[in-house]
């Protein structure tokens, strides 16, 4: 069963304008983190937020994190058709051994 | 470094045959793992390994077989396909459990 949800699944945008996606979980975490897939690609890592952290930055993206309502939100401010793709949240229990439990994904696509 | 390295990139089976997925990573990474990858789903784990000589089950288990008998290669068996078992597989490496997954480029296989 997946532990995270993610919404929208699907989000069309312009370029320039900020996309944001949700996740929401089931289960306590150690962390929770975002991969974005290119059509027909592996996924590659964005950026990890620990459950004691509430904000954290990269770049164009903004992570944020409410282990009280099990969600976090994905933020890609002014959009460029590159940034198409499949937006995974992933998230990491606590208990030893637990690997990452990935959700369905959005899928984003930027019009140029 | 190449990362992770999966092959075959492609592989079309008949139901009842057996195959090996090759994984391999230059990461010096304690944990690997194995995900499937189906249509408008997120990645399931399948089995996956936290060091050299220890392997456990995932999510989806059934029907496919792991080894870890050195640190860099993790290769998964199908020990008789089954139409079901088409799908895009994944293997990701990572230096601990609680760390950035790394992802393979996938192996995207058809039983027929």
């Amino acid at each position: 069963s997946q532990q995270g949800e993610e919404d929208p699944q699907a989000l069309s945008i312009q370029e320039g304008e900020n996309a944001t996606m949700n996740c929401s979980y089931k289960t306590s975490i150690n962390n929770l983190q975002w991969y974005r897939q290119n059509s027909g690609r592996g996924l590659v890592h964005l950026i990890l937020i620990r459950s004691n952290e509430r904000e954290k930055h990269s770049g164009r993206l903004r992570v944020t994190l409410d282990t009280s309502k099990k969600s976090s939100s994905l933020l890609i401010t002014a959009s460029r058709a590159a940034d198409t793709a499949s937006y995974f949240c992933a998230t990491l229990g606590n208990n030893a051994g637990n690997m990452l439990t990935f959700g369905g994904g959005t899928r984003l696509m930027v019009k140029p | 470094n190449a990362g992770v390295t999966q092959t075959p990139k492609f592989q079309v089976l008949k139901t009842g045959q057996s195959m090996t997925l090759q994984c391999a990573q230059d990461m010096n990474h304690e944990y690997m793992s194995w995900y499937r990858q189906d249509p408008g789903m997120g990645l399931r784990l399948i089995h996956y390994s936290v060091g050299a000589g220890i392997t456990d089950q995932g999510e989806v288990p059934n029907g496919y077989n792991v080894s870890r008998s050195t640190t860099e290669d993790f290769p998964l068996r199908l020990l008789s396909a089954a139409p079901s078992q088409t799908s895009v597989y994944f293997c990701a490496s990572s230096y601990f459990g609680d760390t950035e997954a790394f992802f393979g480029q996938g192996t995207r296989l058809t039983v027929v």
